[in-house]
């Protein structure tokens, strides 16, 4: 039981290359999220997947597209990395209901943007 | 607008003693709130959760407390380790479909 998972851990781009993060978790959550951190502003949401088949934006969409693959991957796209989005990005996953709101996070992926 | 605020950016506490970490909110709609703890280059990790029909809620070590009328949760560690040392964020949700993290607070508990 791996939990949740993240592929690569360590990613350079170039401004204006593209990349995908892909995130896979393996409790049969119905909610996925991506969070990116950085320093002194906690964990800010990107977009997330409350169920298979749907989509919504978080606090921080521009620059993002994301894709629910199937019930256990969520992958995250950037079309043309930018400097700004030079941080560390986590995958989560949540049960999404039934009075219970804990989210499980993945190890995250470290982006350099140059 | 930040909605959870963590006011404290460190804090230091020698082992043994009592850790105190405290959040603020200011959407009076959350009604479930979580700590979650955090080591350097991993995940954060879930550690206590309490719901606003509660005002406080155990876990061998961890306490966390509400204080609704104040809009205010704090996290208690006692006795603190130095396991302990790590970046504490706290989190509110309405509804539970989204979380909404504070910027964090490093303790640091020395031996």
């Amino acid at each position: 039981n791996a939990g949740v998972t993240q592929t690569p851990k360590f990613q350079v781009l170039k401004t204006g290359q593209s990349m995908t993060l892909q995130c896979a978790q393996d409790m049969n959550h119905n909610s996925m999220y991506w969070y990116r951190q950085d320093p002194g502003m906690g964990l800010r949401l990107i977009y997330y997947s409350a169920s298979e088949g749907t989509t919504d934006k978080g606090e921080v969409p521009n620059g993002y597209n994301v894709s629910r693959l199937n019930k256990r991957e969520f992958s995250l796209r950037l079309e043309s990395a930018a400097p700004s989005q030079t941080s560390v990005y986590f995958c989560a996953s949540s049960t999404g209901g039934g009075g219970s709101y804990e989210q499980y996070f993945g190890p995250g992926t470290r982006l350099t943007v140059t | 607008d930040q909605q959870v605020k963590q006011n404290s950016p460190s804090l230091s506490v020698q082992e043994g003693r009592i850790s105190i970490l405290n959040c603020d909110y200011t959407n009076s709609m959350f009604d479930y709130f979580l700590w979650y703890k955090k080591y350097p280059a991993e995940g954060p990790t879930f550690l206590i959760s309490i719901s606003s029909i509660k005002d406080k809620n155990e876990d061998g070590r961890f306490t966390v407390f509400l204080n609704k009328s104040a809009k205010h949760l704090s996290l208690h560690i006692v006795p603190s380790q130095p396991g302990d040392s790590a970046v504490y964020f706290c989190a509110a949700t309405k509804y539970g479909n989204k979380l909404v993290f504070g910027a964090g607070t490093i303790l640091r508990v020395k031996s």
